[in-house]
């Protein structure tokens, strides 16, 4: 069963628009969510972590339990926003799950 | 400077022959993980290595073996190698915190490259 759903694969939006990429999880249990991004010709990395709270080049994650949804937002997208985006659940034991990802495409 | 290091960035294989992947990182993290992501599809953990502790995950087929010989490195063997193997195989790693108690809130990945495997 899949545990992360980006339902998502494109969005494009042009620049100055809100952005919201979404994420359900599945798990029962306290779920630690995490947003990796990948840029053009870039390897992955972390964009922001549901356990910080923090607003990352604008973008912030709220966990809604009772939705079980981590949807990214943004409420005025750049050009310099176009990447992949994956959610991550982290689960006991080192265990990742990631979603397939949503390509933002942001037109000038 | 990448801390987390992939090579090779392509590997071309044929139908049946064994193919390594390297891993090696300067971060001395304890945790080395291997994902495999094909087309389009979310990256999927394979395995990973706490410490010098091996741990498959369910669904990770027989033909996929991995070696850590110490905190640095860790490879990705792929004993005989099928055409559905072909994919973008990602390794990472991460400071555990989990393990000794701590927050798994704060176990950040970092990730290299990744290594293109085809099969011909």
């Amino acid at each position: 069963a899949q545990r992360v759903t980006q339902p998502e694969k494109l969005l494009s939006v042009f620049k100055g628009a809100p952005v919201e990429l979404k994420c359900n999880y599945s798990y029962s249990g306290s779920p630690e969510l995490f947003w990796y991004v990948q840029y053009s010709r870039q390897r992955l990395q972390l964009l922001l972590r549901h356990i910080s709270r923090e607003s990352i080049k604008g973008f912030t994650a709220d966990l809604n339990k009772g939705e079980t949804s981590f949807h990214l937002k943004k409420p005025f997208a750049q050009e310099e926003d176009s990447a992949m985006y994956y959610c991550a659940l982290s689960l006991p034991f080192n265990k990742f799950y990631f979603g397939s990802g949503t390509k933002l495409n942001v037109k000038p | 400077d990448a801390m987390v290091i992939q090579n090779p960035r392509y590997q071309v294989t044929q139908f049946g022959k064994p193919v390594t992947l390297s891993c090696s990182q300067t971060l001395n993290h304890n945790v080395m993980y291997w994902y495999q992501q094909k087309s389009s599809q979310a990256p999927k953990l394979l395995f990973h290595y706490y410490d010098k502790d091996f741990n498959n995950e369910a669904d990770t087929p027989d033909n996929f073996q991995s070696r850590r010989p110490n905190t640095s490195f860790c490879f990705l063997d792929i004993r005989s190698p099928g055409l559905g193997d072909a994919a973008m195989y990602l390794c990472a790693t991460s400071r555990d915190l989990w393990g000794l108690g701590g927050d798994r809130g704060k176990n950040i990945q970092y990730f290299g490259a990744g290594t293109r495997l085809s099969v011909l």
